[in-house]
């Protein structure tokens, strides 16, 4: 079956623009999370959705960045007035549930390049 | 706070040799333990998991064992082969009430090198 798809695959935007980033994610799947994964480094948690309940924000490294999903569909990542410093590898990723040792499985990712 | 600490690459091997990378972590309660793999050109995409104490996680020749005891979770492969070159990354999953809840915390990621 279909994975989980992320669009655009590569993103470059002049600093100060605001960008969208797009998760398809498994259908069925009611977790879904956004990583950001800088050039040499591990990923980085952004935030978690689960199911109805309100999402997990913790990993948002400021108020410019925000994400929405629709129901248990579709997930977008957005980022105000980017910076050099959002320059990465951004990574969605969906579970069928988000508690106990589900697997998360990745999409593509999108490259973000900020010039 | 809750973090995992990898054994720092690259590392370079020749085929055939034994492999270990090391990771602990940082957690309260009982995590879920987990290493995921990313092959040259592809997404991340886990390869094997363990859930709790002395659990033994395998897959494609590749073992780690839960070590509560030590907060570990060390990679191994008995042989490896070219096509493992690859980077390898160690994750857990909070349990409820832990502050890493839900979500993935990984290492930094170590680079593997098979040369034939």
């Amino acid at each position: 079956g279909a994975g989980v798809s992320q669009s655009p695959s590569n993103k470059v935007t002049e600093k100060g623009k605001d960008v969208e980033l797009r998760c398809d994610p498994i259908s069925g799947h009611t977790a879904l999370y956004w990583y950001r994964q800088r050039l040499g480094q591990g990923l980085e948690f952004l935030i978690y959705f689960q199911g109805n309940s309100a999402p997990d924000k913790s990993g948002l490294p400021s108020d410019r960045f925000s994400a929405e999903r629709t129901g248990e569909s579709v997930s977008t990542l957005t980022i105000q007035r980017t910076q050099q410093e959002d320059s990465a590898v951004y990574l969605c990723a969906s579970s069928l549930r988000g508690t106990g040792a589900y697997e998360q499985y990745f999409g593509p990712g999108t490259r973000l390049t900020v010039t | 706070g809750d973090s995992v600490t990898q054994m720092e690459g690259p590392v370079t091997l020749s085929e055939e040799a034994f492999l270990t990378i090391n990771c602990t972590y940082t957690a309260t309660g009982y995590p879920s333990l987990f290493w995921y793999v990313q092959y040259p050109g592809e997404g991340l995409q886990l390869l094997l998991k363990a859930t709790k104490a002395d659990d033994k996680g395998s897959n494609k020749g590749f073992e780690a064992t839960y070590r509560k005891e030590t907060t570990s979770f060390h990679l191994e492969k008995g042989s490896v082969q070219v096509s493992d070159s690859a980077v390898y990354f160690c994750a857990f999953k909070g349990d409820a009430g832990g502050t890493s809840y839900g979500k993935l915390t990984f290492g930094q990621g170590t680079i593997l090198t098979v040369h034939p």
